[in-house]
């Protein structure tokens, strides 16, 4: 079955940039979209089909996919970006896939 | 506005039945596909199930075939899970969400409903 990984954690001073990866085989030949789900809050989509922002979300949140890794950006990190965030694929033999979640912390 | 509300869940006891609703407004829901994605409590998300426009194809995550049932009507712009022979590790929050297709990205959600499987 087909697997993503992502950092338990990551923190992040205000202002300054995270980066949050989500690693998987040849991830980089596959659509990654990422979610942000705040507490007792359902997720919202934030970047799809690797890089594209929905409308509303802002330009600070990016996404890249390449070789085994794609990630997700957020820069000049505010207090309102902490939150779990989540990459999810689509793979031909195990379906839909997330990842197992990353805590963004703004310190 | 585009919403999905759920409803249905409760407190069910293993081996017990269930029937989860979505209702959904502000969008044709029959041009979409829909999924449903739960959460085990402190836990990450899952995928539970996809539904195609017509009804017509639906997929399940392995933990739930042959138990769980994925359907819709359009008629009633409304998406439903039947859950049968419940067990303890399907106790999570239940979200339905509109997906852009089978295999794409999940753009509107729900704000869920919460499933418990105890005696």
């Amino acid at each position: 079955s087909y697997e993503l990984t992502q950092p338990l954690s990551v923190s992040v001073a205000l202002g300054q940039t995270a980066r949050i990866t989500c690693g998987g085989n040849n991830i980089g030949s596959k659509n990654v979209h990422w979610y942000q789900q705040k507490p007792g809050q359902a997720p919202v989509l934030v970047i799809y089909r690797d890089s594209n922002r929905p409308s509303g979300i802002p330009e600070r949140f990016s996404g890249s996919n390449s070789g085994n890794t794609a990630t997700l950006t957020i820069s000049r990190a505010q207090a309102g970006d902490e939150a779990d965030y989540y990459c999810q694929v689509w793979d031909s033999s195990t379906a839909c896939v997330f990842g197992t979640g990353t805590k963004v912390t703004v310190l | 506005e585009v919403q999905l509300v759920e409803s249905g869940g409760g407190l069910v006891q293993p081996g017990g039945s269930l029937r989860l609703s979505c209702a959904a407004s502000g969008f044709t829901f029959s041009s979409y596909w829909m999924s449903w994605v739960r959460q085990a409590p402190g836990k990450g998300l899952e995928w539970v199930a996809n539904i195609k426009q017509d009804g017509s194809e639906k997929y399940y995550v392995d933990s739930v075939k042959g138990r769980f049932t994925i359907s819709r009507d359009n008629a009633k712009n409304s998406l439903y899970l039947q859950m049968n022979s419940l067990r303890a590790e399907d106790t999570a929050v239940y979200y339905c969400a509109r997906a852009l297709g089978y295999d794409d990205y999940m753009d509107v959600w729900g704000k869920g409903t919460t499933v418990t499987v105890s005696s």
